[in-house]
């Protein structure tokens, strides 16, 4: 158990739907970063956040935005979804935000299936 | 383009087998690479490499990289079956992209 916790684990919507995806990063981590896994692309980056601000960003689609809150709880929101967009979406967080320089612990993921 | 490869996409063993997995990147502004276990779920982190020539390891696990030559490798020896998972590969970059790249994965299959 990695400390880091999302919810929901699985989720079923259907296309054009929106749905919201949930981190809490481990106790003492600033950062959090949103990945997305998908059988094809492997393990990409979305977006992180370091203490309420975006750091850095990677390939997210428009549809999708995340933020932090004062609480270091971060959410991912999904918005007009396709067949595509199914996939598994880890959070990972780590304390500095330094991408490289320092571990990050992922969260078990939630799996997203869009019909 | 920015890119980490694996190889091999995935192999089956035999338990007490040696493997080595192999990791190449090209990408601009390294910072250092890593490598993550997956099982069913969540990458769980085994190394991170930032010096050529310098040997990591931890009980069967093993790992080094060549900045040189761009690669690095992941030796397990003695495999057990509790090894089989998909090994990744990830280069972390920094400077204002700051992001880890991650390879497709090595898919290992540890037979009793």
């Amino acid at each position: 158990d990695s400390g880091v916790t999302q919810t929901p684990k699985h989720l079923i919507t259907a296309t054009g739907q929106r749905v919201t995806l949930r981190c809490s990063p481990r106790s003492g981590d600033l950062s959090v970063y949103w990945y997305q896994q998908s059988l094809d692309q492997g393990l990409q980056f979305l977006i992180q956040y370091y203490n309420g601000e975006e750091r850095a960003k990677g390939n997210i689609l428009e549809r999708f935005s995340a933020q932090q809150f004062p609480d270091l709880h971060s959410e991912l929101n999904l918005s007009s979804l396709e067949l595509g967009d199914s996939a598994l979406y880890f959070c990972a967080s780590s304390v500095l935000g330094l991408a490289g320089m320092e571990t990050q612990y992922f969260g078990p993921g939630t799996r997203l299936l869009v019909l | 383009e920015d890119k980490v490869v694996q190889s091999p996409l995935s192999l089956v063993v035999h338990e007490g087998d040696t493997v080595t997995l192999n990791c190449s990147y090209e990408v601009t502004n390294f910072r250092s690479l890593l490598w993550y276990k997956q099982e069913k779920k969540a990458p769980t982190f085994l190394f991170m490499l930032t010096s050529s020539g310098i040997e990591k390891k931890s009980g069967r696990l093993s790992s080094i990289l060549d900045k040189k030559e761009l690669f690095s490798i992941l030796n397990i020896t003695a495999t057990q079956t509790g090894d089989s998972a998909v090994y990744l590969c990830a280069v972390g970059y920094g400077g204002a992209t700051n992001k880890l790249i991650f390879g497709t994965g090595t898919l290992l299959a540890v037979q009793p």
